[in-house]
C-alpha cells in the first residue's frame, strides 16, 4: 500500500527558532499533500493543501508566513514553522493522496506518523 | 459542504463486549466514508472505507461499518472488544475530489476495561 513517511517524529526547539518537518511519499507520486494540526485530545484541523510546483492553499485563519509550505517534488512536501512560539506546540500530521493509484477517485488519504513539536 | 458528527467523545466498554462508535455525515454528493484509528503519538491508520457497492464494509482487526443512506450514518462496530482496541477513532467523509482533503469528525476515544 501507499506509504507516507514524516520526519522528525519529535522536535523540541527554543522560542524564536524555525523548525522544518518533512513529509515523503515513499512508493507513489503525490501531486497533492495535506497538512493537519492536532491539539491534545482534539480532531485534525486542516492547515493547508500543498500542491507540487505551485503555491500552497491555506485554510482560513492559518498564517501563511508562519507556516511555510514547499512542495518541490512529487514525493516531498515540507512544513516550516517560522519563529516558533509555545502556542505553536502541537502534533502536525501530513497526508497524501495517490492520484494515480486505485484510490485516486475515492478521496482516501495516506498519513504520515506525525511530528510532535514542543516549543520552549 | 461536507461535515461529520461523531456522537460521544468517550466510549468505555468491557473486554469482550460489543463496540459501537457512531458517525453521521452530511454531504451534497454521494459520499466516500472512512474510519481511521489513531494510537497515541502516531498518525492515522485506515480501518475501513465505503466507496460504492456493498453497504456493509469489513475492515481490519474485526471492525465493520454499515453505510445507511437514509440515516446518513456510518457507524463502526466490533462484536467483541479487545484491550488493544483502545485508541482514538475518527470518522471522515470525502466527496471524491482529488484536491480536496478529508473532513474529520471530532473523534471518539475508546476505552476497554478488563
Amino acid at each position: 500500500g501507499a506509504v507516507v513517511s514524516q520526519h522528525p517524529s519529535r522536535v523540541i526547539c527554543k522560542s524564536g527558532t524555525s523548525v522544518k518537518i518533512e513529509c515523503r511519499s515513499l512508493d507513489f507520486q503525490a501531486t497533492t499533500m495535506f497538512w493537519y494540526r492536532q491539539f491534545p485530545k482534539q480532531s485534525l484541523m486542516l492547515m493547508a493543501t500543498s500542491n507540487e510546483g505551485s503555491k500552497a492553499t491555506y485554510e482560513q485563519g492559518v498564517e501563511k508566513d508562519k507556516f511555510l509550505i514547499n512542495h518541490a517534488s512529487l514525493t516531498l512536501s515540507t512544513l516550516t514553522v517560522t519563529s516558533a512560539h509555545p502556542e505553536d506546540s502541537s502534533f502536525y500530521i501530513c497526508s497524501a493522496r495517490d492520484v494515480y493509484g486505485t484510490t485516486k477517485n475515492t478521496g482516501e488519504l495516506f498519513f504520515g506518523e506525525g511530528s510532535r513539536l514542543t516549543v520552549l | 459542504a461536507q461535515s461529520v458528527t461523531q456522537l460521544g467523545s468517550h466510549v468505555s466498554v468491557s473486554e469482550g463486549a460489543l463496540v459501537l462508535l457512531r458517525c453521521n455525515y452530511s454531504s451534497s454528493v454521494p459520499p466516500y466514508l472512512f474510519w481511521y484509528v489513531q494510537y497515541p503519538n502516531q498518525g492515522l491508520q485506515l480501518l475501513l472505507k465505503y466507496t460504492t457497492g456493498a453497504t456493509l464494509v469489513k475492515g481490519i482487526n474485526g471492525f465493520e461499518a454499515e453505510f445507511k443512506k437514509s440515516e446518513t450514518s456510518f457507524h463502526l462496530t466490533k462484536p467483541s472488544a479487545h484491550m488493544s482496541d483502545a485508541a482514538e477513532y475518527f470518522c471522515a467523509v470525502s466527496e471524491g475530489l482529488r484536491r480536496r482533503a478529508l473532513t474529520f469528525g471530532s473523534g471518539t476515544r475508546l476505552q476497554v476495561q478488563p
